[in-house]
């Protein structure tokens, strides 16, 4: 079945700076990519997803780009800020085209 | 428009009793998918339905575990005979009738299952 690796687990960076999450799938079906967003205690929200049929997209601070030849997306986040710090989650369709498989979520602090 | 619904959203019970966990979808949305998270760890999906089908339950344990989505009311994830590895936070999404493609998948607040 689909597997999904992320990397790294954490990540700490100060308040402006870039940060770039890893994300590696294996089932080359997969057509959709989402990226989550999860406080302490609360649901995953969904922050911004990728299709495969583009290579990347942007939403204001945040950005993913997708390689499906590479089977890698990413999502990038400029000039952090204190509020973004979260555990961020990828995600890839499964096999069944339904379910989505999820990685194991970065810890991302960011320190002001 | 509501968000996905969960209730409880805190639920104890005791080795070998049965724990219920109800999810209501976002209004339109007629797929709910059950995905459970143990600490500090990530989503792992158990269970896709439809209403009055299960779609797919590849990720649920074959015993003690079972859901349901009936044509009217809520989706229910059971556990029966809970024993300590089932404390974890469950969620549910949903998602709206899609073509071909996925379609973006809602979480609820979850249910944090605690076995004592």
């Amino acid at each position: 079945g689909e597997n999904v690796e992320q990397h790294p687990s954490t990540l700490s960076v100060q308040e402006g700076d870039s940060a770039v999450i890893k994300c590696t799938y294996s089932d080359s079906a997969s057509n959709y990519f989402p990226w989550y967003k999860q406080e302490l205690g609360k649901r995953p929200q969904l922050i911004i997803d990728i299709r495969s049929n583009v290579g990347e997209k942007k939403d204001q601070r945040i950005a993913v780009t997708l390689n499906k030849t590479a089977k890698h997306f990413s999502l990038h986040i400029t000039e952090t800020q204190p509020e973004d710090s979260a555990v961020y989650f990828c995600a890839a369709e499964g096999q069944a085209g339904t379910a989505l498989i999820f990685g194991k979520g970065t810890t991302l602090s960011v320190s002001s | 428009n509501a968000g996905v619904m969960q209730n409880p959203r805190h639920l104890v019970r005791r080795r070998g009793q049965e724990a219920r966990l109800r999810c209501s979808p976002m209004k339109g949305h007629s797929h709910v998918y059950w995905y459970r998270q143990l600490p500090e760890e990530g989503l792992k999906f158990m269970v896709y339905l439809q209403k009055e089908n299960i779609i797919d339950e590849s990720g649920m344990p074959k015993e003690r575990f079972s859901a349901e989505f009936p044509k009217e009311g809520p989706s229910i994830l059971r556990i029966q005979q809970v024993v300590r590895g089932d404390s974890a936070a469950y969620f549910c999404a949903s998602s709206p009738p899609g073509g071909d493609s996925q379609e973006t998948q809602y979480f609820g607040p979850g249910t944090r299952l605690l076995v004592l």
